[in-house]
C-alpha cells in the first residue's frame, strides 16, 4: 500500500529564504506527483505536476524534483515570501486511470517578514 | 485546466439533519472525487463519484451516510445525512481532467458545522 510522508511537518523561515519541502513514497511505481498549496480553510491549489518519467518541472520561483527509484521529491521555493506561507502537500498517483491520489499530511510553511 | 464550484460554501446544521452539496465542473472531466478534511489534518477520500452509476466508496464510508449522484460529465452531488458533530469538517470536490497530464483539480470546499 502506498504511503506518503512529508518532512518537516512545519517550517518558519524569515523573507527572502529559499526553503525546501520534502516528499517520500514508499513505493516507486508511480504515475505521477502532484504538489498542492492550501491556504487555511480553502481548497488545494495545483501547484506542479511531475509524470513519472520526468525529473523536474519549474513554475516561476518553484522547483519540484522527482527521484522514482529513492521514492522521493522534493519542492524548491526560492526567495520566499510572506505570501508563500500556506500548507504544502504531496500527493502521488499509483497509476494511471482510475486510482485515487495518495496524500501526504503536509507541510505548514510559515515566512516571516 | 478546469474550475470546481461549491455551493454552500459553509453551512450550520442541526443534528440527525442532511447537507447536500454541490460541485460544478466548468468543463467535462474523467473522473470526480469527494474528500473530508477534518480540522487540522490532510485529507480524505469518501469516494470516487462515478457518472451514470453507484460511487465507489472506500473503507470506513457507506452509501447510506455519503449518498453521491453524479448524472453528467461535469456536476455531482455529495449528500451527508444523519448529521452529528463528528462530521463537522470540510468537504472537497475534486476532478480529474485528462490533458495528457491528468492533473487534479479542486474546488474551495464546503465548511459544515454540526451543533
Amino acid at each position: 500500500k502506498q504511503e506518503v510522508t512529508q518532512i518537516p511537518a512545519a517550517l518558519s523561515v524569515p523573507e527572502g529564504e529559499n526553503l525546501v519541502l520534502n516528499c517520500s513514497f514508499t513505493d516507486s511505481a508511480i504515475y505521477n506527483l502532484q504538489w498542492f498549496r492550501q491556504d487555511p480553510g480553502k481548497g488545494l491549489t495545483s501547484l506542479l505536476l511531475i509524470q513519472s518519467s520526468q525529473r523536474e518541472q519549474t513554475s516561476g520561483r518553484l522547483n519540484a524534483s522527482l527521484d522514482k527509484s529513492s521514492g522521493r521529491s522534493t519542492l524548491y521555493i526560492a526567495a520566499s515570501q510572506p505570501g508563500d506561507s500556506a500548507t504544502y502537500l504531496c500527493a502521488v498517483q499509483p497509476s494511471s486511470g482510475n486510482t485515487p491520489l495518495v496524500f501526504g499530511k503536509g507541510t505548514r510553511l510559515s515566512v516571516i517578514a | 485546466s478546469a474550475v470546481i464550484s461549491q455551493k454552500p460554501s459553509r453551512d450550520i446544521c442541526q443534528r440527525g439533519t442532511s447537507l447536500t452539496i454541490q460541485c460544478q465542473v466548468d468543463s467535462q472531466v474523467t473522473m470526480m472525487f469527494w474528500y473530508r478534511q477534518q480540522p487540522g489534518q490532510s485529507l480524505t477520500l469518501i469516494a470516487t463519484a462515478n457518472q451514470g452509476s453507484e460511487a465507489t466508496y472506500e473503507s470506513g464510508f457507506v452509501i447510506d451516510k455519503f449518498p453521491i449522484s453524479r448524472p453528467n460529465l461535469t456536476f455531482s452531488t455529495l449528500t451527508v445525512s444523519n448529521l452529528s458533530p463528528e462530521d463537522s469538517s470540510i468537504y472537497l470536490c475534486s476532478a480529474r481532467a485528462f490533458s495528457g497530464a491528468e492533473t487534479q483539480y479542486f474546488g474551495p470546499g464546503t465548511r459544515l458545522l454540526v451543533l
